[in-house]
């Protein structure tokens, strides 16, 4: 089955890295993503990876995937102010043209202090 | 270029009624999915449309039901509102039903009292 699961709350100073987790059990996902929803707003793909990469830089974010524990983690350096909001986990199933679902984990609230 | 547009952005409903959301994609985007959001499930696939037809479905009672029009618009229902239906619902479009490409609309929030 799918289940998705992340810590609820992470609380950084400005400027630290800030290291969110996420755990997901079914093996045959094929994408695994990174969300961020501020107050008020929709979700923002923040970035994504496919399941035979290790790892993916974008600038402040890393995501490191390690598949035999099924373990997700998304790396922001330098964390700053605007980088306060609920960031979600979410995989899907499936390949090219297709469609599947996202299952999404229930987030994350990263608070930034100054 | 427009970003994805749900409308109305707000609701309130009474329980019993029966509610009608809208969702207008990117242009050119012809999948669109739903999602529900609540403190307690999170979030949760309602269905995907793509080309006028539904090609997939969550674990949603009939009570929520969609469509799709020719201009790749969308729509969800849910009637007989329930105390429960109380939610964010967010729609994401894509061209072609890649998740990697969705974008996602801000929301309609459906208060039922």
């Amino acid at each position: 089955g799918e289940d998705v699961e992340q810590s609820l709350f992470l609380s950084v100073r400005e400027g630290d890295s800030s290291v969110i987790n996420c755990t997901y059990t079914d093996s045959s996902s094929t994408y695994l993503y990174w969300y961020k929803q501020e107050p008020g707003a929709g979700l923002q793909l923040l970035t994504y990876i496919f399941s035979n990469m290790d790892m993916k830089q974008d600038q402040r974010l890393t995501v490191l995937l390690n598949k035999k524990d099924k373990h997700l983690s998304l790396r922001i350096a330098d964390t700053q102010t605007g980088d306060s909001a609920i960031y979600f986990c979410a995989e899907s199933i499936g390949s090219g043209g297709s469609n599947y679902k996202l299952t999404f984990g229930k987030g994350t609230l990263l608070t930034v202090n100054p | 270029k427009a970003g994805v547009t749900q409308t109305p952005r707000y609701l309130i409903k009474t329980r019993g009624q029966q509610v009608t959301l809208s969702c207008s994609p990117i242009s050119g985007h012809r999948s669109v999915s739903w999602y529900q959001q609540t403190p307690g499930q999170g979030l949760q696939f309602l269905f995907e449309y793509f080309s006028e037809t539904q090609r997939n479905k969550g674990n949603f009672p009939g009570r929520f039901s969609g469509r799709q029009f020719s201009n790749s618009r969308s729509e969800m229902n849910v009637s007989t509102l329930e105390l429960g239906d109380s939610a964010l619902y967010l729609c994401a479009s894509s061209m072609q039903g890649k998740n990697t490409e969705a974008f996602f609309g801000q929301g309609t929030r459906l208060t039922v009292v």
